[in-house]
């Protein structure tokens, strides 16, 4: 089945610190979708992203949608407490109802 | 605006007992419907989805079933619990019209088995 490598695994980083973080595959996908996740929560949309190439910001997030169609990434600049949490990433295949997802990047952050 | 509520938030059932929990959506029509398990804090497995009423499709066997009585209700069973039916369970939606549209989720339901 479709795989998608989410990297790193976690991030311990200090209060203020840029964060990145990233998702590759070896199929093509036609959306792609980032999520934060708070403890004992739901995920929630951050960034969704279209077409080959576009760059999105949300805040202090910026993603892009690879050129290749085949990753993604994640930037979150001057972190803040409140950006702990899990970042999935997700994409979906062209023409898939389904979303296939990544295993998650755990960020901690030290005041 | 659209919301999505599952319940219970957390529920403890012993082994062999059965299950239900409910997810309804409002706010919208005809949405597409899933039902997602997630070990451990990392990874969403997809369990079951839904594109309308009576229509379920299943991604890995297992010990549960989903239904769909109502176009906004989603509702994830089981016969006979096991302990490996225990994690985190999601409920999403995504809107009917548009095949990339993103999902939204709720805030799950914590199972624990004993």
């Amino acid at each position: 089945g479709q795989q998608l490598n989410q990297s790193p695994q976690s991030m311990f980083i200090q209060e203020g610190e840029d964060v990145s973080m990233n998702c590759t595959s070896s199929s093509i996908f036609n959306t792609w979708l980032w999520y934060k996740q708070d403890p004992g929560e739901g995920p929630v949309l951050l960034i969704a992203l279209y077409k080959a190439g576009e760059l999105t910001s949300n805040g202090r997030l910026t993603a892009q949608f690879g050129i290749t169609r085949k990753d993604s990434f994640l930037n979150i600049s001057a972190s803040i407490p409140s950006d702990v949490g899990i970042y999935f990433c997700a994409g979906r295949i062209q023409g898939a109802q389904k979303l296939v997802f990544g295993q998650g990047t755990r960020l901690t952050i030290n005041p | 605006s659209q919301t999505i509520h599952q319940w219970p938030a957390t529920l403890v059932q012993p082994v062999g007992s059965p299950l239900s929990l409910e997810c309804t959506v409002e706010g919208t029509s005809n949405p597409n419907l899933y039902w997602y398990r997630q070990a451990a804090g990392r990874g969403l497995q997809l369990l079951f989805y839904s594109v309308g009423i009576g229509q379920i499709s299943s991604e890995v066997p297992q010990n549960l079933s989903a239904s769909r009585p109502q176009d906004r209700q989603f509702i994830l069973s089981s016969k006979k619990l096991l302990l490996s039916d225990s994690g985190f369970y999601l409920c999403a939606w995504s809107p009917g019209t548009g095949i990339n549209q993103p999902q939204h989720f709720g805030d799950g339901t914590r199972l624990s088995i004993l």
